[in-house]
């Protein structure tokens, strides 16, 4: 059974960075073909992809996000973490995690509430 | 690489059928035969309908099918049910740097 949580915090200051870690089970992220993304939707909004990372420790960036976005992962813990740079309220969001192998996002964390805000 | 565009609404009364599109480009849907459907209710995670513009996950209802013309791809629910009110977006391979771009989102609503 594949599952995955985000964890972190739910509010930051303008200018500050964001790091998110998404812990999963059930797969491995070290199997060929596998890959963790991040998805973010503003309040009331339409989703958007953020990052995704291979299993072979490529990686993939949204281009209008790239400067600020990084994304890494611990095999051994099962873990995905998304760090952003200079937060500002319009990032206010919900933030998912999700499993891919077929470029589509099978299973997803329930996601967690950021908030940007001094 | 812009979000595809979706309508805003659509609704339908119980056991009638309604057709969502996505239209993308000549970059993305078009291409490529790599269009997912999500379905979220409020205050829920995104489930996936369909991927590989037509392919059903094991579980979802074969209520749910998805086609694609040209550009434009789109996801059909017939016998629509209470249960099927929620929002649905979807979303295409747009390139190796931009793998996935998401549809504008559109509300369905039983009558």
């Amino acid at each position: 059974q594949i599952t995955l949580k985000e964890s972190g915090p739910t509010l930051v200051k303008p200018t500050q960075t964001l790091t998110l870690t998404c812990t999963f089970s059930g797969f491995s992220l070290s199997t060929s073909g596998v890959a963790v993304g991040w998805i973010r939707q503003p309040p009331g909004k339409a989703l958007e992809w953020l990052a995704l990372i291979f299993w072979d420790d490529d990686k993939r960036y949204n281009p209008s996000l790239k400067s600020r976005l990084t994304i890494t992962k611990d095999t051994s813990k099962n873990q995905v973490v998304l760090t952003m740079t200079n937060m500002d309220p319009v990032d206010t969001g919900t933030y998912h995690c999700a499993h891919t192998t077929t470029w589509a996002f099978g299973y997803w964390g329930q996601g967690t509430l950021v908030t940007v805000s001094s | 690489q812009s979000a595809l565009t979706q309508p805003a609404s659509v609704s339908g009364s119980p056991g009638q059928s309604i057709t969502i599109s996505c239209t993308g480009s000549s970059s993305d849907v078009g291409v490529y035969n790599l269009v997912s459907w999500y379905q979220q209710h409020p205050g829920k995670a995104p489930k996936l309908m369909i991927y590989e513009d037509i392919t059903r996950p094991s579980g979802v209802s074969n209520r749910f099918s998805g086609s694609k013309s040209g550009h434009t791809a789109s996801l059909t629910i017939s016998g629509l049910q209470a249960e099927d009110e929620a929002d649905y977006y979807c979303c295409s391979y747009a390139s190796t740097n931009t793998p996935f771009v998401f549809g504008t989102g559109t509300k369905v609503s039983v009558l």
